[in-house]
């Protein structure tokens, strides 16, 4: 039982390059989400999936493109990568019993934009 | 939107202390509460969770309580290690499927 896991772990983009963030999770969970986490910023929602085939957006979306592709897997895309997207990225799925919802989180994603 | 803060940023304390970090949100119309552990260059570790129509939730050294009319939560940590230095970060989630965020509380834990 891997939990939730990303690829790649580092990253270093020129400014306009595209790339892709792969999650997955083995813990048959419904919703998914991909947070950034800034210095003083705390962690931000970009976007998340309550199930399969839906996808809705969080606090900080701009610039950044999902799929949920299926139950396990919820990647994220940066179509035109700036450096104000230079950040840590955490994939992260959750655990719901009624009213009870417990977030487990990846390992995170390093993306340096030059 | 809610916002979530925790008070004090960082900490510093001598082994074997008893500690309390602190979190505040503004709107008390939470499902849940989570604490969670980030070690450096790491993901975050979920420690305790307290439902809304709880009180409190203990693990171990960990208590966490939760006073939702006053939009605060507390983590007390008894006898305080080394091994405890780590961020601590709370975050609540009400509707909508979105959890918000503290900045965390860096803890350093000195033998």
């Amino acid at each position: 039982n891997a939990g939730v896991t990303q690829t790649p772990k580092f990253q270093v983009l020129k400014t306009g390059q595209s790339m892709t963030l792969q999650c997955a999770q083995d813990m048959n969970h419904n919703s998914m989400y991909w947070y950034r986490q800034d210095p003083g910023m705390g962690l931000r929602l970009i976007y998340y999936s309550a199930s399969e085939g839906t996808t809705d957006k969080g606090e900080v979306p701009n610039g950044y493109n999902v799929s949920r592709l299926n139950k396990r897997e919820f990647s994220l895309r940066l179509e035109s990568a700036a450096p104000s997207q230079t950040s840590v990225y955490f994939c992260a799925s959750s655990e719901i019993r009624g009213q009870r919802e417990t977030q487990y989180f990846g390992p995170g994603t390093r993306l340096l934009v030059l | 939107k809610q916002e979530v803060t925790q008070i004090p940023a960082a900490l510093s304390v001598p082994e074997g202390e008893n500690l309390v970090l602190n979190c505040s949100f503004t709107d008390s119309a939470i499902y849940n509460l989570q604490w969670f552990r980030q070690d450096p260059g790491k993901g975050l570790t979920s420690l305790l969770l307290i439902q809304s129509s709880q009180r409190e939730q203990t693990s171990g050294r960990l208590n966490a309580s939760l006073d939702k009319s006053s939009g605060r939560s507390t983590l007390y940590i008894a006898a305080s290690q080394p091994g405890d230095s780590a961020t601590y970060l709370c975050a609540v989630s009400g509707t909508g499927n979105q959890f918000y965020f503290g900045t965390g509380t860096s803890l350093t834990v000195i033998p």
